[in-house]
């Protein structure tokens, strides 16, 4: 019963480097979203899918792409790091009635 | 633009007492969502409300939605340490739109 899970937990990168987010899920859920969360602004949407091979921006896209080959997985690519872009991302699937989350990963660009 | 503002930003209590959260727009929502979040975890959806006037009850926690669907409150009876955390609601408008609030950091103090 593993729901959401994202990887890795923290990382520091250097500005410019490039990583990618891992978020899988096992719910089979169609719907998954990416969610970056800064102190005192609440949660803002980056991109979602609604299925495999479907994404779409959200509020803040800049910066960061995304891919959806399965129905699992919805990783998150950060391609040219920079500071604004440190902040904690959440993945999460559409469960019907609300969201399930992962438990994040902080994300520090120095 | 704040779609949903929340009220108060944050909010320490002794163990015991009882609170209110506030969540407001000027919008109407098709629906609302209640969230808790703990330190380094993702948020966890708490209630549903889709009914102007509902209220639900969960343990400790009542939730009302407001008549007009244009707000909503969080109530919680004899606060225990174990309530401490952000509280964000969230929710569709009618245009179909979903938007997170601003949040409410709680700290129960024993």
């Amino acid at each position: 019963n593993a729901g959401v899970t994202q990887t890795p937990k923290f990382r520091i990168l250097k500005i410019g480097q490039s990583m990618t987010l891992q978020c899988t899920q096992d719910m089979n859920h169609n719907y998954m979203y990416w969610y970056r969360q800064d102190p005192g602004m609440g949660l803002k949407l980056i991109y979602y899918s609604v299925g495999a091979g479907i994404t779409d921006k959200g509020e803040v896209p800049n910066g960061y792409n995304v891919s959806r080959s399965t129905t699992e997985d919805f990783p998150l690519r950060l391609e040219l790091a920079a500071p604004s872009q440190t902040s904690v991302y959440f993945c999460a699937s559409w469960r019907g009635n609300g969201y399930t989350f992962g438990s994040g990963t902080r994300l520090t660009v120095v | 633009t704040q779609l949903l503002e929340q009220s108060p930003q944050f909010l320490s209590i002794q163990e015991g007492e009882n609170l209110t959260v506030y969540c407001n727009s000027s919008s109407v929502f098709s629906s609302l969502q209640w969230y808790r979040q703990e330190p380094g975890e993702g948020p966890v959806l708490l209630v549903t409300v889709v009914t102007g006037g509902e209220v639900k009850k969960l343990k400790r926690l009542t939730f009302q939605f407001g008549d007009a669907r244009k707000d909503s409150s969080l109530h919680i009876t004899a606060a225990q340490p174990g309530d401490t955390g952000l509280y964000l609601c969230a929710g569709y408008n009618t245009g179909n739109q979903f938007y997170f609030g601003t949040g409410t950091s709680l700290t129960v103090i024993p």
